[in-house]
């Protein structure tokens, strides 16, 4: 079993949909978790941290489920723009000494 | 201008050859790293540094080394390249003391022929 697993897709939506990706993880120790957004063969860049209260930027939701061990991000009201593959990262030490990454889920928004 | 540059962008070497990738950043972060990304790999720790005299393996350390210049810079070498290591290279700076948030420098593309 990997350490942080995604599915990786693609999901195929329509513009407007509601969309929802998940990321497990294998420690329960662990505690700084973050969704990262990557478009093909770019850097990934920081969408948002996860808290265990969870959080909200605009059109998109991060949950931490700890008893299940896994994080979760929700995007409403799809764009085309929003087409891109989603990396989550965990640092499973617990220690903030380094994360890990999944490798990633794909999104492809269509008309 | 970008805070955290990698060069060069894009590389192309032969099996044998020892070649250096360079990452430097003005965020001021103490931590810094060095992953590789391979379609359906994501991204791989190759070795990370806490600061200037710390420098720590990460997961797929082997045929790579590094060397923490200054807090600045952070370099990648390969002794001797092979085709498998051709791959997508990203340096990542973070802040450290709790503040984990990674910042990804463009890569650095790299073909081992």
């Amino acid at each position: 079993r990997k350490e942080v697993e995604q599915d990786p897709g693609p999901f195929n939506v329509p513009e407007g949909a509601t969309v929802a990706f998940n990321c497990t993880y294998s420690n329960s120790a662990s505690q700084s978790f973050f969704w990262y957004r990557q478009d093909c063969r770019k850097e990934p860049k920081l969408l948002m941290s996860v808290y265990s209260s969870g959080n909200e930027d605009g059109r998109f939701t991060a949950q931490l489920n700890r008893a299940s061990q896994y994080i979760s991000l929700l995007i409403r009201d799809s764009k085309l723009s929003d087409s891109a593959t989603y990396l989550c990262a965990v640092d499973l030490t617990g220690g903030g000494n380094k994360l890990t990454f999944g490798t990633g889920t794909q999104l492809k928004v269509e008309l | 201008d970008a805070d955290v540059t990698q060069t060069p962008r894009n590389r192309i070497t032969k099996t044998g050859k020892r070649i250096m990738l360079e990452c430097s950043q003005t965020k001021g972060h103490d931590r810094m790293y060095w992953y590789r990304q391979d379609p359906g790999l994501g991204l791989r720790l190759i070795y990370y540094s806490f600061d200037v005299k710390d420098i720590n393996k990460g997961e797929i350390s082997d045929g790579y080394s590094v060397s923490r210049q200054a807090q600045a810079k952070f370099s990648l070498s390969l002794e001797s390249a092979i085709p498998n290591q051709t791959a997508l290279y990203f340096c990542a700076t973070s802040e450290g003391g709790g503040r984990e948030t990674q910042y990804f420098g463009p890569g650095t593309r790299l073909l081992v022929l």
